[in-house]
């Protein structure tokens, strides 16, 4: 399975923005990014995800590196409650069990008040 | 509202003891995961499937075992033979887009099985 790689750990001040980094130098042509996050005790939560362009949501920004080898994740504005570990994780768009999501250790966001 | 339920929350079982956690959802997907969590790791892999009445084994099936026989259902059974079963385990959906591959995935609040 192809792997992305993520710092164990992060701050940021409230109201900031963050930017979350993943390399993923194996990404295959079909692999889609996918970013989810986890609160304590919770589930973990679909953030984005996108193929080669950059994409927006509600909840943030991925921005894709040109040769696919890297991406951001940008939270515009930190909230206490963006307080989570981050996953990125490439996901396979044929389906079959290449498109399971296997998840990594991630990076755990803390925000200052 | 649609999504995906997880129950019980909290689930304690004596060792040797089988144990089934259930899983459901409304949101009409057609591929379901199981996923379990050991303090401070990322989630692994325990089985998934894809299509009703058809799962495969994920990255830990060994002492596990799962069911598929309704869309909306995906139990797993945690058997004696799980040398630790004591972790946080969450269950997954996802939708069948076009073609071959899938939507993100939508997980439930997950259950807290301790083994005493």
């Amino acid at each position: 399975d192809a792997k992305t790689t993520q710092p164990n750990s992060m701050e940021s001040n409230e109201e900031e923005p963050v930017h979350l980094p993943c390399n993923h130098s194996t990404i295959s042509g079909t692999d889609y990014i996918h970013w989810y996050r986890q609160l304590p005790s919770q589930g973990p939560e679909y953030v984005i995800h996108g193929l080669t362009s950059n994409v927006n949501n509600r909840m943030a920004s991925l921005a894709i590196a040109e040769d696919r080898k890297s991406s951001t994740l940008i939270l515009h504005r930190a909230t206490l409650r963006d307080a989570a570990v981050y996953y990125c994780i490439l996901r396979d768009g044929d389906g079959g069990s290449q498109g399971n999501l296997i998840f990594g250790k991630g990076t755990k966001l803390s925000v200052k008040p | 509202d649609g999504g995906i339920t997880q129950s019980p929350k909290y689930l304690f079982r004596k060792e040797g003891q089988n144990v089934t956690l259930s899983c459901e959802q409304n949101l009409n997907h057609d591929a379901m995961y199981w996923y379990r969590q050991d303090p401070g790791q990322g989630l692994r892999l325990i089985y998934y499937s894809q299509i009703v009445n058809d799962f495969q084994k994920g990255d830990i099936a060994e002492g596990y075992s799962v069911s598929r026989e309704k869309k909306e259902s995906f139990p797993l059974t945690v058997t004696s033979a799980q040398k630790n079963p004591t972790a946080f385990y969450l269950c997954a959906s996802s939708m069948r887009s076009q073609g071959k591959s899938f939507t993100e995935a939508f997980f439930g609040q997950g259950t807290r099985l301790t083994v005493v």
